[in-house]
């Protein structure tokens, strides 16, 4: 199975600091379609996870340009500039090029 | 609106079944891949299983720590992705999610103990 790798495991940024999480894969996650399927998650304290970026880099709906996703084939990274307490909590990534999908530890951000 | 609600969670002994149901509405049902992903009390977020669409051939994946055990199914004319769970082990204890991939579901907890 792929092991995506988080860094770092937990993040103390202040408000509207920036912040940089690291996924690292044990295979690249390019597909044989050529596309890359490695996503960016955030669940809140009590609350389902939510889309922030698909595919490497693609904001979903209604998230904010303060998140943005990089990378290629085995390295990946999310940014958040800026940051809001609205933006504290885990931040996951998971793959979907292979099979069984599987997602990174999780970063905790929270405030300094 | 897209919606998903999970149901059918609860108290299950160890070696015991129980039956997930995701009841969706707000979306073309049939068109999407479905998930179920699970998340143990306190832990990071584990993926569970996977269903595809009729396009293509509602093939079925799964995490290696369920294969065997847990079987995802769905029923397009109801909207409706279930999550059979047998033999049943308490480390199967957690929140358990339904998702599209881009919306979630709320969550229903298992919990597994005699």
């Amino acid at each position: 199975d792929v092991v995506l790798t988080q860094t770092p495991v937990s993040l103390l940024i202040s408000l509207g600091g920036q912040a940089s999480i690291s996924c690292r894969s044990s295979q690249s996650l390019v597909h044989s379609n050529g596309n890359t399927y490695l996503h960016w998650y955030l669940q809140k304290p009590g609350q389902s996870p939510q889309l922030l970026i698909y595919q490497v880099s693609n904001r979903f709906s209604g998230i904010p340009d303060r998140f943005s996703g990089s990378g290629s084939g085995t390295d990946f990274t999310l940014k958040i500039s800026r940051v809001e307490p609205e933006d504290l909590g885990v931040y996951y990534c998971l793959q979907r090029t292979h099979n069984p999908y599987t997602f990174g530890a999780g970063t905790k951000l929270e405030l300094k | 609106e897209v919606k998903l609600e999970e149901s059918g969670g609860g108290l299950v002994q160890p070696g015991m079944s129980v039956k997930l149901s995701c009841t969706t509405s707000g979306f073309t049902f049939s068109d999407y891949w479905m998930e179920w992903v699970r998340q143990a009390p306190g832990k990071g977020l584990e993926w569970v299983a996977e269903i595809r669409n009729k396009a293509n051939n509602y093939a079925t994946y799964y995490g290696k720590s369920v294969k065997g055990r847990f079987t995802i199914s769905r029923d397009d004319s109801k909207s409706i992705v279930y999550l059979q769970m047998n033999s049943i082990r308490s480390e199967d204890t957690g929140i358990y999610y339904c998702t599209r991939g881009d919306y979630w579901g709320q969550g229903v907890m298992v919990t597994v103990s005699s």
